[in-house]
Formats: C-alpha cells, structure tokens, sequence
C-alpha cells in the first residue's frame, strides 16, 4: 500500500530564504504527484502536477522535481515571502490511473518578515 | 469562475440523522472525489466518480453514499450519522483522472 511522507511537519524561515519541502513514497511505480498549498480554513489549492515521465516543473518561483528511483518529490521556494506561508501538502497517484490521490500529511510553512 | 462550490460549509448533526452534502462544478469536469481531512490522519478519499452514471468507493467509505446524474453534481450522503464521521469534508474535480484536481472550500460537519 503506498505511504506518503513528509517532513518536517513544521518550518519556519525568515523572509527571502530559499527553502525546500521534502515529500517521499513508499511505491515508486507512481503514475503522477501534485502540490497542494491549503490555508487555514480552506480548499486545497493546486501548485504543480508531475507525471511520472517527467522530471520537475517549474512555475514562478517554485519547482517540483521528482525522482521515482528514490521515491522522493521536492517542492522548491526561491525568495520566500509572508505570504507563502500555508500547509503544503503531496498527493501521488498509483501506478493503475485511477485517480485514487494518496495524501501526505503536509508540512506548515512560516515565512517571518 | 465558480469553480468546485460545496454546500453548506458548516454543519451539525445529532448521532442517527442523515443529511447529504452538496458538490457542484463548471468546468466540466469528468472526474469528481470526495475526501475527508482529520487532524493525524490526512487527506483521505472517500468516493469517486469518473463520470456521470459511474462511482466506486475510495480508502474509506463506510457510512457514505453517493450517486452522479449529472456531469456537475457529485452529492455525499450521510444515511445515520456518527460522531466518527465529524470532519471537514472537501469535494475535488478534475478534467480527467490524471489530471489538476480542483478543490472545493470545505464542508465542517460536527456530529453530537
């Protein structure tokens, strides 16, 4: 059954550091891993989408690699702001495409100003 | 753009009743879920549909119905509610199973 990991379950930074989230999973015959930010109180909000073909994405100022070899997704914020603060969550989907998203637990983000 | 619109966002319940919750979305979306997020526990998967007329059940869905008629609507029913089943629960679309899921704002249901 795959597990999804992430850790740390909290980081807090100062504003401008570059910083990187780390997500790993247990099956590494994934069929795609998404990004999720979720602030308090709401939706999950969707940051980037890999597909196991793929190697990283990029979009503004982050970047998801992903190395199925390992099994481990990282999620990159270059020139961290305040407002990047949030709960970041990694979902992957199995090997069959069946759209069954497996969550990890998420790491909580503080950007201090 | 309305998006993924779930009704109502807060709710509660005494032990035995039932109640459905609501899920609709524009952009014609083949692919609906239903996930329950639980402090410890994560975001879990409860229902999916991959179109209309066709569900099948996620990691967790004891205790819970649902049914798709149409392309937009994806409802979540409660037929005997329980206090295990207080949760916020959050219904998500996507154009295909591969595909961007797109997350409703949440549905907080607390059950006495």
């Amino acid at each position: 059954k795959q597990e999804v990991t992430q850790i740390p379950a909290a980081l807090s930074v100062p504003e401008g550091e570059n910083l990187v989230l780390n997500c790993s999973f247990t099956d590494s015959a994934i069929y795609n891993l998404q990004w999720f930010r979720q602030d308090p109180g709401k939706g999950l909000t969707s940051l980037l989408l890999i597909q196991s073909s793929q190697r990283e994405q990029t979009s503004g100022r982050l970047n998801a690699s992903l190395d199925k070899s390992s099994g481990r997704s990282t999620l990159y914020i270059a020139a961290s702001q305040p407002g990047d603060s949030a709960t970041y969550l990694c979902a992957s989907q199995g090997r069959v495409n069946t759209g069954k998203l497996i969550f990890g637990q998420g790491t909580t983000l503080q950007v201090k100003p | 753009n309305a998006g993924v619109t779930q009704t109502p966002k807060f709710q509660v319940l005494k032990t035995g009743q039932s109640m459905t919750l609501q899920c609709a979305q524009d952009m014609n979306h083949e692919y609906m879920s239903w996930y329950r997020q639980d402090p410890g526990m994560g975001l879990r998967l409860i229902h999916y549909s991959v179109g209309a007329g066709i569900t099948d059940q996620g990691e967790v869905p004891n205790g819970y119905n649902v049914s798709r008629s149409t392309t937009e609507d994806f409802p979540l029913r409660l037929l005997s509610a329980a206090p295990s089943q207080t949760s916020v629960y959050f219904c998500a679309s996507s154009y295909s199973r591969a595909g961007e899921l797109f997350f409703g704002e949440g549905s907080r249901l607390t059950v006495l």
